[in-house]
């Protein structure tokens, strides 16, 4: 049971370049979402997609881009890295709420076991 | 829009002691309310939820919290800590019945030590 998958785990970045955070879940889930993680602030989404082919703004978007071309699939695109991009990434898929299926969670996030950037 | 409130970024308890992280939360309708655990270098994962049906909710490795909807609270409570309850802790409140807009909001966490 892999759950919710996250790559890379590491990664080191110069400024100004690029890079995409894959996310990959096998457990159907319809919602699929991105925080980050930074001392004192909790976890902030930046998007989140509600379906195949659908994304959407979250508390923290700028700077960041992502795409759900498939539903098990998520990914995290940083276009041109800065060092406030420093952080910790999750993942996470859910179903939504109310649930469409008898016995689905009810709202309940799995999360990936992150991603740490680092951002010089 | 829907809130947390988790007063405190650290809490430190003897092993054996009981241990209370606080967790208020702000919605306009009724939620559903999460704690989650995060071990070090690691992902989070569910500790208990409220999902509108009993008040008092019992998670995994002995916590539970109790809803008061009338103190808009969520606590987490372990009547006796032990060392492999260190962690960090969040508490995250959602929106019943948002349809496309159902996410979490979650409180900036609270870091639990215990001391031999």
């Amino acid at each position: 049971n892999a759950g919710v998958t996250q790559t890379p785990k590491f990664r080191v970045l110069k400024t100004g370049q690029s890079m995409t955070l894959l996310c990959a879940q096998d457990m159907n889930h319809e919602y699929m979402y991105w925080y980050r993680q930074d001392p004192g602030m909790g976890l902030r989404l930046i998007h989140y997609s509600v379906g195949e082919g659908t994304t959407a703004k979250g508390e923290v978007p700028d700077g960041y881009n992502v795409s759900r071309l498939k539903k098990q699939n998520f990914l995290l695109g940083l276009e041109s890295a800065a060092p406030s991009q420093t952080s910790v990434y999750f993942c996470a898929s859910s179903w939504p709420h109310p649930p469409r299926l008898a016995g689905a969670n009810t709202g309940e996030l799995f999360f990936g076991e992150g991603s740490r950037l680092t951002v010089l | 829009a829907q809130s947390v409130t988790q007063l405190g970024s650290h809490v430190s308890v003897s092993e054996g002691a009981l241990v209370l992280l606080r967790c208020n939360y702000s919605s306009s309708v009724p939620p559903y309310l999460f704690w989650y655990v995060q071990y070090p270098n690691q992902g989070l994962q569910l500790l208990l939820k409220y999902t509108s049906a009993a008040t008092l909710v019992k998670g995994i490795n002995g916590f539970e919290a109790e809803f008061k909807k009338s103190e808009t609270s969520f606590h987490l409570t372990k009547p006796s800590a032990h060392m492999s309850d260190a962690a960090e802790y969040f508490c995250a409140v959602s929106i019943i019945n948002t349809g496309a807009n159902s996410k979490l909001t979650f409180g900036k966490g609270i870091t639990l030590s215990v001391r031999p």
